[in-house]
């Protein structure tokens, strides 16, 4: 059972504007949140997180908010570029539970229209 | 930048042929993670180490090994490839502090194809 959802195997966005990339969790123990970024032939790279004690949290372009009452956490990039199409995976742990307690999502494929 | 690296990148072999996946990292990190991946789902987490003589299997089964003799090395072995064992084969390592919450340092993978 898939305790990490993204509905969305797909999304395109025209470039200079806002990218929404959804994420849906079902355990309640997950206290920390993460996104990492994959190009194609690529392994992937550390993002984003927040901690479920935030609600927001912002690093430059990127903006990832949590709803803990709806168990769904959302990646917004503003203004989206062409170096931006990739694929985004959400990742879930507990804190103290280590990498290896990481469970990641299928991964959603962001397309740049120029 | 992370320093972590994989070999090979592309490998197409035939079945029942032994395979060694390695990596190494340079940044001195304790603990380091092999991920399993097919397009279109999740990193599924295979083996694991915290240490050198330390090992330890993944949430996924797999009849992959691993070996931890040097801190910075971590491969990975399959002794009679399959078909079923084509996928992408992803290396990962972490210190202490970003161990904590889950933040890795990925290789670029290694791309296995059994013929």
């Amino acid at each position: 059972d898939q305790q990490v959802k993204q509905n969305s195997p797909s999304l395109s966005v025209q470039e200079g504007r806002i990218s929404i990339l959804n994420c849906d969790y079902t355990n309640s123990m997950f206290d920390y949140f993460l996104w990492y970024k994959k190009y194609p032939a690529e392994g992937p790279t550390f993002l984003i997180s927040i901690s479920s004690i935030k609600d927001k949290n912002e690093d430059g372009r990127f903006t990832v908010f949590l709803n803990k009452s709806a168990k769904h956490l959302s990646l917004h990039i503003v203004p989206s570029q062409p170096g931006d199409s990739a694929v985004y995976f959400c990742a879930a742990s507990r804190s103290g539970g280590g990498a290896d307690g990481l469970t990641f999502g299928k991964g959603t494929h962001l397309i740049i229209q120029p | 930048e992370a320093d972590i690296y994989q070999t090979p990148r592309y490998l197409v072999i035939g079945t029942g042929k032994k395979i060694t996946l390695e990596c190494s990292q340079t940044m001195g990190h304790d603990k380091m993670y092999w991920y399993q991946q097919d397009p279109g789902m999740e990193l599924h987490l295979i083996h694991y180490s915290y240490g050198v003589n330390s090992t330890e299997k993944g949430d996924l089964s797999s009849e992959s090994t691993v070996s931890r003799i040097r801190t910075e090395h971590f491969p990975l072995t399959l002794e009679s490839a399959r078909p079923s064992h084509t996928s992408q084969y992803l290396c990962a390592s972490s210190d202490e502090g970003s161990f904590y919450h889950g933040e890795l340092f990925f290789g670029e993978g290694s791309r296995l194809t059994v013929l």
